[in-house]
């Protein structure tokens, strides 16, 4: 079944205590991202990558890192967690890029990571 | 940057009404595109249309572009129960990052 996980699905953690959250897709694609939601503000991009060892900064990348070692995998990092962290959290992939402008755009989600920091 | 802004933040309608949510955005765009999203869960991809498009139809789903308002507007026919969910709009804005509006919440009553 073509889908996106992540994991771990729920975490509560302290500040300052390093957390990684793992994301993973199983269809070959290209593009993937990360978004953070919180009430109000809709979907905020954090990191973005468009292949393997290529990434880039959405709109919200302070206090986060990302890694693309492999195509499956796009990894978020929190090296110091703060409690303005506390969110819902995306993984998304795609088969191509949004520049594009194809029905190739289409973002896959993840079941989301809920991330409460104390 | 907030590219996409929905309109209204929240609507309730009753079943078999049509619902019209609304979506503005501030650059120049490829395609935009639409996703639903039930609560607290992975949003789902609904319909995307290219800037070259005016209008695109799926199912009881119709999404409008209107390049020179920057707008967009996806009207839900015949609306059912299980349509209530949040709705968010998405654009790029000519480069590789997608942008997501704030989202409609939508609530469809029995």
């Amino acid at each position: 079944e073509a889908q996106v996980t992540q994991n771990p699905r729920y975490l509560i953690t302290v500040t300052g205590k390093k957390l990684t959250v793992t994301c993973s897709q199983n269809m070959n694609h290209e593009y993937m991202s990360w978004y953070r939601q919180d009430p109000g503000l809709g979907l905020r991009q954090i990191y973005y990558s468009m292949n393997v060892e290529v990434t880039d900064k959405g709109d919200v990348p302070e206090g986060y890192k990302v890694s693309r070692k492999e195509k499956r995998n796009f990894p978020l990092i929190l090296e110091s967690p703060s409690p303005n962290q506390t969110s819902l959290y995306f993984c998304a992939s795609s088969l191509s890029y949004p520049r594009l402008g194809g029905s190739t755009d289409t973002q896959y989600f993840g079941p989301g990571t809920r991330l409460t920091v104390l | 940057s907030q590219q996409g802004e929905e309109d209204p933040q929240a609507l309730s309608i009753q079943e078999g009404e049509n619902a019209t949510m609304n979506c503005s955005y501030k650059t120049s765009i490829n395609n935009l595109q639409w996703y639903r999203q039930n609560s607290g869960r992975g949003l789902v991809h609904l319909i995307l249309i290219r800037s070259n498009e005016r209008e695109k139809h799926s199912g009881r789903l119709r999404v409008t572009l209107d390049t020179s308002k920057k707008s967009s507007s996806l009207l839900i026919t015949a609306s059912r129960a299980a349509d209530t969910a949040s709705y968010f709009c998405a654009t790029d804005d000519n480069t590789d990052k997608l942008i997501f509006g704030t989202g409609t919440r939508l609530q469809v009553f029995p």
